[in-house]
């Protein structure tokens, strides 16, 4: 079974930027769709943004769009999340996700990571 | 983006009772819809999928239905074991959309 493990939280200023990363096991990324997911305090679940292992495509959510970048590195078998601008209301539990379902037009999440935590606060 | 409208925010039942949750979605979806447990300080985990399928492994307690807009998940005899929040999630299209989850708590 594939295995997710993240990295990278931590501890940010407000406006400031932090690079998540997600190393994928027992299985090659390039078959793999991988997402985020983030759950803020006190909040429900949030999708985040989505990386196709297999032809690159990327996909965001509105309020992450322009200041998130999906990234992958197949060779290591890792996806990034490099989060720019970060705002308070980005503070979150990010989940990384691997996608088990399909609608062939989006997916749902069949593995989970055991999250990272980022804090954004001055 | 589809708007989900998961129902109710909280519920408290007691051991051996049936519980149902229910999501609506604010457009048509087919069966494109997951439902997912999380416990506290533990990560999602899926336990139903394409509205009625149920994940290897999950108790057969756990069932899922609908079609369309509307979908339910239903505990048949609630063990304490199940005490969690509880969400489900579209994936008919982008953006993936999850409800506002369901707390269950044993009484």
């Amino acid at each position: 079974e594939v295995h997710l493990v993240e990295s990278g939280g931590g501890l940010v200023q407000p406006g400031g930027s932090l690079r998540l990363s997600c190393a994928v096991s027992r299985s090659s990324l390039s078959t793999l769709i991988i997402g985020w997911v983030r759950r803020a305090p006190g909040k429900g679940l949030e999708w985040v943004s989505t990386i196709s292992g297999i032809d690159g495509a990327t996909y965001y959510a509105d309020s992450v769009e322009g200041r998130f970048t999906i990234s992958r590195d197949n060779s290591r078998n890792t996806v990034y999340l490099q989060m720019n601008s970060l705002t308070a209301e980005d503070t979150a539990i990010y989940y990384c996700t691997k996608e088990g379902y399909t609608s062939a037009r989006c997916g749902a999440f069949d593995i989970w990571g055991q999250g990272t935590m980022v804090t954004v606060s001055s | 983006d589809i708007q989900m409208t998961q129902s109710p925010s909280t519920l408290s039942a007691s051991v051996g009772d049936r519980v149902t949750i229910t999501c609506r979605t604010s457009q048509s979806i087919s069966k494109w819809l997951a439902w997912y447990q999380q416990k506290p300080g533990k990560a999602p985990k899926v336990l139903i999928y394409e509205s009625s399928t149920l994940e290897s492994a999950v108790p057969s307690r756990f069932s899922g239905s609908g079609s369309g807009t509307e979908f339910t998940l239903t505990i048949s005899s609630l063990q304490p074991d199940d005490s969690a929040t509880y969400y489900c999630q579209q994936y008919n299209a982008y953006n993936p959309t999850f409800g506002g989850g369901t707390k269950v708590e044993i009484k």
